[in-house]
């Protein structure tokens, strides 16, 4: 399997409920990323994890926790979630520097 | 002042049309430029990666660059239906290590 992989595709959660999303790269790349794309905004990256540490938190609500276990896989867990996080979460991997990011399909996030 | 700017679009044009996408941006400390297309339902995919000045060709496609107007645009030849997509813009420079800055993306519709 090549390129990168986002499960679940699709997911519907209460605000009370905990989840996991998870991310997995087969591009030998060394940073990852979770962005947010919500309708005619552009993307808002979240967290950056370079050679396995967090490079980056963008002012991100602690609801949202981020794990990088290795180089190849990302987490992004959730709890106590709010209607307006409603969107789609997209991962990202690349080489550090400025080397152009790949992304996976991304978790369609619905809060009821 | 938004960092990136893009027309939201939607932009239709008959298939066959050559498609102009642009974006324009403010920081003149940018210097890696990168064109994406999302499919709906799906991630952004990478079309073009250029550094600094310059055309780029690659098959149909044409990325061009002016930093002395802080201007890239995106040329698409003899488009097809399957090039209906939106069209993601995305900046970067060495102070901005590994954080892209994106458009909020161009609706492009070519219809047969």
């Amino acid at each position: 399997e090549t390129g990168v992989t986002q499960t679940p595709r699709h997911l519907v959660m209460g605000m009370t409920n905990k989840k996991s999303l998870k991310c997995e790269q087969h591009l030998g790349h060394n940073a990852m990323y979770w962005y947010k794309q919500s309708a005619k905004k552009p993307l808002e990256l979240m967290f950056v994890y370079s050679l396995e540490e967090r490079v980056e938190n963008n002012s991100v609500p602690s609801r949202f926790s981020p794990e990088c276990p290795n180089s190849s896989h990302l987490f992004l867990h959730l709890h106590t979630l709010q209607p307006e996080d409603s969107a789609l979460y997209l991962c990202a991997s690349s080489q550090t520097g400025n080397q152009p990011q790949h992304f996976g399909d991304g978790t369609r996030l619905s809060i009821l | 002042q938004k960092e990136v700017e893009q027309d939201p679009g939607p932009l239709s044009v008959p298939e066959g049309a050559i498609v102009s996408l642009n974006c324009t941006y403010s920081n003149s400390a940018f210097q890696y430029f990168m064109w994406y297309r999302q499919y709906s339902r799906k991630g952004p995919e990478l079309l073009m990666y250029t550094y600094s000045s310059g055309n780029k060709e690659d098959g149909r496609f044409t990325a061009q660059v002016d930093k002395s107007s802080k201007y890239i645009s995106l040329f698409i030849r003899d488009s097809q239906p399957s090039d209906s997509a939106t069209y993601l813009c995305a900046m970067t420079s060495m102070e901005y290590g590994n954080k892209l800055v994106f458009g909020a993306g161009t609706i492009l519709r070519v219809k047969s």
